[in-house]
């Protein structure tokens, strides 16, 4: 069965520090991999994607993400965080059938 | 440029009312669907519909009703609400587009509360 498990329901970092957002899938098949960031009281935005290729995958807002086929990864990265940034995060994964499967979400937090 | 808009974006019932989110999508795309999102649940799929005419239970279907209206409507019913539908309601859609490859968007939400 398809499941996205991010582990961190919450990370803290200091502005300017790097950031690393963790996310593991289960999927059969060749995955579609998705981030996406919830400010407070809005929608999701799409952040980036991959469906194939090369493994390190840029993003919007400075935001990159490797996928590892050998650990079932799709990490969210940046280098340098911005007070801006503080937001929800969540890790999807696109089945057959057009179906989208989420995480639980991972709270960003970032301190002055 | 709209993209997915939900209407209304906030509500407030008694329990045993109902009422119905409205979505609608002008990116032409044939799937949609209806979330919900919880506190450390994430996004839960309630129905979704693969293309016009169709429509298929998600994960938490009980207690909700859809209705697709045509290619851009997607509408969520609560019959008799409960306190428990208390959440955010999301309507996404999506298109499977070059060589297969689905990707979705959203709206900016529905804040319900059952009182």
């Amino acid at each position: 069965a398809q499941s996205v498990t991010q582990p961190d329901i919450h990370i803290t970092v200091s502005e300017g520090a790097s950031l690393e957002l963790r996310c593991n899938y289960s999927y059969g098949a060749t995955p579609y991999l998705f981030w996406y960031v919830q400010s407070p009281g809005q929608g999701l935005q799409l952040l980036l994607k991959y469906f194939s290729g090369d493994t390190l995958v840029q993003g919007i807002k400075g935001f990159e993400a490797e996928f590892k086929r050998s650990q079932s990864s799709f990490n969210l990265r940046k280098p340098s965080v911005h007070w801006s940034d503080a937001a929800e995060y969540f890790c999807a994964v696109g089945a057959s059938g057009n179906q989208f499967y989420f995480g639980t979400g991972t709270s960003l937090t970032v301190i002055p | 440029n709209a993209g997915v808009t939900q209407t209304p974006k906030f509500q407030v019932l008694k329990t045993g009312q109902s009422m119905t989110l409205q979505c609608a999508q002008d990116m032409n795309h044939n799937s949609m669907y209806w979330y919900r999102q919880d506190p450390g649940m994430g996004l839960r799929l309630i129905y979704y519909s693969a293309s016009e005419g169709t429509t298929d239970k998600g994960e938490v279907p009980n207690g909700y009703n859809v209705s697709r209206l045509n290619k851009r409507e997607f509408s969520l019913r609560l019959e008799s609400a409960a306190p428990s539908q208390t959440s955010v309601y999301f309507c996404a859609s999506s298109e499977v587009g070059h060589r297969g490859r689905p990707e979705a968007f959203f709206g900016q939400g529905t804040r319900l509360t059952v009182v």
